[in-house]
């Protein structure tokens, strides 16, 4: 089955670029997500991108897809102390039924 | 539009006893999932319904059900609970036709299980 490996921390200073990384196993999924949990609460989708797509751009973020590594990446523009949160990376499963989650990288922003 | 909402927030059981946990879709949504999410890990799929039909299960025993209403809100139910079971359980809605959103789902705030 799909299987999806995160680095488990990330620190950065406020107004630095942040890249929170992810592999996987499985490259049937259809599209990929990126996923925001703030302590105490339940998942935020950030953004998403097309498993045909090498790129996406969305204000502060960008996604980069390379299907042939199987890598996914997250990048934060000018990364504020509210970006403090857990991100997690996930994809379909092959019937489109399913998320597969990574076990999440945990981002601390300074100040 | 409302959002997903789940109920209870928290709850603490004892090994053996039984728990239902609910969860009202966003509006318009004829999906809903159900997530567990255990301490320092990612939300592991428990199954999907559909139209009040299981629609794809992941790797849980049977003790683990679920249903979904007419309406679409939903509960998961957890027979003969173990220690393991203590967990943030998620419910997610979404809209069967996936469009070019993909398989977006929506998720609830989670309710907080602990078995003792």
């Amino acid at each position: 089955g799909e299987d999806v490996e995160q680095s488990l921390f990330l620190s950065v200073r406020e107004g630095d670029s942040s890249v929170i990384n992810c592999t996987y196993t499985d490259s049937s999924s259809t599209y990929l997500y990126w996923y925001k949990q703030e302590p105490g609460a339940g998942l935020q989708l950030l953004t998403y991108i097309f498993s045909n797509m090498d790129m996406k751009q969305d204000q502060r973020l960008t996604v980069l897809l390379n299907k042939k590594d199987k890598h996914l990446s997250l990048r934060i523009a000018d990364t504020q102390t509210g970006d403090s949160a857990i991100y997690f990376c996930a994809g379909d499963n092959q019937a489109g039924t399913a998320l597969i989650f990574g076990k999440g990288t945990t981002l601390s922003v300074s100040s | 539009e409302t959002g997903v909402t789940q109920s209870p927030t928290h709850l603490i059981k004892t090994r053996g006893q039984q728990v239902t946990l609910r969860c009202s879709s966003q509006s318009g949504h004829n999906t809903v999932s159900w997530y567990q999410q255990a301490l320092g890990q990612g939300p592991q799929f428990i199954f999907q319904y559909y139209r009040e039909e299981e629609n794809g299960r992941g790797n849980f025993p049977p003790r683990f059900s679920g249903l979904q209403f007419p309406n679409y809100s939903s509960e998961l139910n957890v027979n003969a609970l173990e220690l393991d079971d203590s967990a943030l359980y998620l419910c997610a809605s979404s809209l069967a036709a996936m469009g070019p959103s993909g398989n977006e789902q929506f998720f609830g705030p989670g309710t907080r299980l602990t078995v003792l």
